[in-house]
Parts: C-alpha cells; sequence; structure tokens
C-alpha cells in the first residue's frame, strides 16, 4: 500500500498567521489521464471530514479561498493563508490514485 | 442538498455480525462510487470498501475481506456494510462517502461500531 506521511504532525499556529502542512507519499499520485489525484480533508472537533481540496489544487466549493494546495510528484502542500478560529482541527492528506486509498496520519492544527 | 445517514451501528460480541445503512438524499445513488471508510477511536483514517453498479464492481481492504460484503439497494438509495465474523480491532466510527475525483466528496455523520466482550 501507499504510505502517506504528513508534517508536522502538530501545528501551534496564531490566529491570522499563515499555515503550511507537507504531505509525502510513498507512489506519485499521478495517473496516466495526466491527472494526479491527492485530496485534502479537515475534520473538525466532533465532526465528519469535509474535502477542501482534490487532485492537488482544486477548492471544493464554499471551501474559503484562504485555503490552497500544490505540489506535485510525492511532495504536496496544503497552505492556509490566515488562520482563523473555525481552522482547528485535523488536517489529512489522501491518495485516490493507488488501491486502496491510504491517509495520512493527520496534522492538528490548533490555536497558541 | 446531499446528505448520507448512517445507523445499525452498536455494542457486539468478539464474533458477533452488525448490518450498516447509510441512506442518501439530495443525488442518485447509482451514478456514483460508494464508499465506507473507518476511522479507529482517536485515530486516523482506513479505506474499508467500495462499490459501483453492482457487486461484481467492489473492492474491500485486506483486513475486512471475507467478512464484510458491501451492497447497494438503488431503488432505496442506500448503501449497506454486512459486518460478519467482527473482531476487536473493527472498533470504529464507521463513515459512508460519495466519491467524485477519486476522492470521497460528502461525507455521512458515522456510526459507531464497538466489538468487545
Amino acid at each position: 500500500d501507499v504510505v502517506m506521511t504528513q508534517s508536522p504532525l502538530s501545528l501551534p499556529v496564531t490566529l491570522g498567521q499563515p499555515a503550511s502542512i507537507s504531505c509525502r507519499s510513498s507512489q506519485s499520485p499521478a495517473y496516466s489521464d495526466g491527472n494526479t489525484y491527492l485530496s485534502w480533508f479537515q475534520q473538525r472537533p466532533g465532526q465528519s471530514p469535509r474535502r477542501l481540496i482534490y487532485e492537488v489544487s482544486h477548492r471544493d466549493s464554499g471551501v474559503p479561498d484562504r485555503f490552497s494546495g500544490s505540489g506535485s510528484g510525492t511532495d504536496f502542500t496544503l497552505k492556509i493563508s490566515r488562520v482563523e478560529a473555525e481552522d482547528v482541527g485535523v488536517y489529512y492528506c489522501m491518495q485516490g490514485t493507488h488501491w486502496p486509498w491510504t491517509f495520512g496520519p493527520g496534522t492538528k492544527v490548533e490555536i497558541k | 442538498e446531499v446528505q448520507l445517514v448512517e445507523s445499525g451501528g452498536g455494542l457486539v460480541q468478539p464474533g458477533g455480525s452488525l448490518r450498516l445503512s447509510c441512506v442518501a438524499s439530495g443525488f442518485t445513488l447509482s451514478s456514483y462510487w460508494m464508499h465506507w471508510v473507518r476511522q479507529d477511536p482517536g485515530k486516523g483514517l482506513v479505506w474499508v470498501s467500495r462499490i459501483y453498479k453492482d457487486v461484481r464492481s467492489t473492492s474491500y481492504v485486506d483486513s475486512v475481506k471475507g467478512r464484510f460484503t458491501i451492497s447497494r439497494d438503488d431503488a432505496r438509495n442506500t448503501l449497506y456494510l454486512q459486518m460478519n465474523s467482527l473482531r476487536v480491532d473493527d472498533t470504529a466510527v464507521y463513515y459512508c462517502a460519495r466519491e467524485t475525483h477519486w476522492a470521497p466528496d460528502y461525507w455521512g455523520q458515522g456510526t459507531l461500531v464497538t466489538v468487545s466482550s
């Protein structure tokens, strides 16, 4: 199975400041159709996961534009331009190219 | 509005069975790959199973093969997960999810399965 790793696992941030989470996959999630099936999810405390980003950099409907995704090959990044209180939670990356789907261990974002 | 509502979780002894249901609304179930994903208590996310049109289009994570069966009733817009020979390490919150762009886009609220004697 493809192993997804994330860093850091814990990220204390100051309100209004930027935040960045890295994700690395043991195999590239690039597919022969030209797409790269790497997604990001947010899980707020007590809630179900919510998809923020699909195919590396495409924001889902309703996701604030302070969230952005980038990367290629085996290295990917989720950035929050200015952290707000509602951004507290755990963030997961996931690859959807190789079966089975695999998720990263999660990065816990908390306010300093 | 897309909604997924799971039910059927509970406390079961090792070796027992449970059937999870997921009722979909706001979209036509038959048009999508549908998945079950579980989350161990306080831990991360693990994909469990998927189904497309029929039972010939199904996949399972190795740890549940031969014990879990995914199915769907498109007339009822409902997804199922029959779980047999349950083990303590199957304890988790089970989410159903719809797929688009090769990833879950909508998730249910989850149903807790606890396997314990």
